[in-house]
């Protein structure tokens, strides 16, 4: 079955670097991949979507890319704030049977 | 637009209980998919629903129930609670499947006693 592997462990970025999250699968090419925002107590928030025949899709100060032969999604916040401070997940849907498979998420801190 | 609401936003039960919850999409949005996250283990699917069929059933025990009424709203279910259900419960609405943004409520906090 598909897994998807996050860094378990919080990533901590001084403030205005470029903070980068990984989301790596097995087995199979998604054909979606999307990227979301969770807060402490909230539910999580939708961020960015790339499909398997984008390379890259930007957002504001987000970037997502996709590597279908690496199997991995890198996910890139330039010129981070504390407010970026969040948990963040991946998910990716096969395209066939109305699930996401989510992935647990990498906690990121900014420090100012 | 008002957001997904859920009700309740926290609860706390004992063992043997059944516990319902309840998910309001956002207007327009047929299809709602449920959640348990707890620590370091993600979200894990339950099941998906829209224009009140089940699509599709992660793999939890026969004690997790869902439905969806006419109007998109549904609920979950729980018999027999046990200490492992404790957890953060999340429903989603999208305006179609899971290649739609899903957008999420803001959760109920199960603790089961």
């Amino acid at each position: 079955s598909q897994k998807i592997e996050q860094n378990s462990e919080a990533l901590n970025i001084q403030e205005g670097k470029t903070a980068t999250l990984t989301c790596n699968y097995t087995n199979y090419s998604p054909a979606y991949l999307q990227w979301y925002r969770q807060d402490p107590g909230r539910g999580p928030v939708f961020l960015l979507l790339i499909r398997e025949n984008e390379k890259e899709k930007r957002k504001e100060r987000l970037k997502v890319t996709f590597d279908t032969t690496l199997k991995q999604s890198l996910f890139h916040i330039t010129a981070s704030q504390p407010a970026d401070s969040a948990t963040y997940l991946c998910a990716l849907d096969m395209g066939s049977n109305y699930q996401l498979i989510w992935g647990a998420g990498t906690k990121l801190i900014i420090k100012p | 637009k008002a957001g997904v609401t859920q009700t309740p936003r926290y609860l706390i039960k004992t063992r043997g209980q059944q516990v319902t919850l309840s998910c309001s999409p956002i207007s327009g949005h047929r299809s709602v998919s449920w959640y348990q996250q707890t620590p370091g283990q993600g979200l894990q699917f339950l099941f998906e629903y829209f224009s009140e069929t089940q699509r599709n059933k992660g793999n939890f025990p026969g004690r997790f129930s869902g439905r969806q009424f006419s109007n998109s709203r549904s609920e979950m279910n729980v018999s027999t609670l046990e200490l492992g259900d404790s957890a953060l419960y999340l429903c989603a609405s999208s305006s179609r499947d899971t290649t739609d943004t899903q957008y999420f409520g803001p959760g109920t906090r199960l603790t089961v006693l």
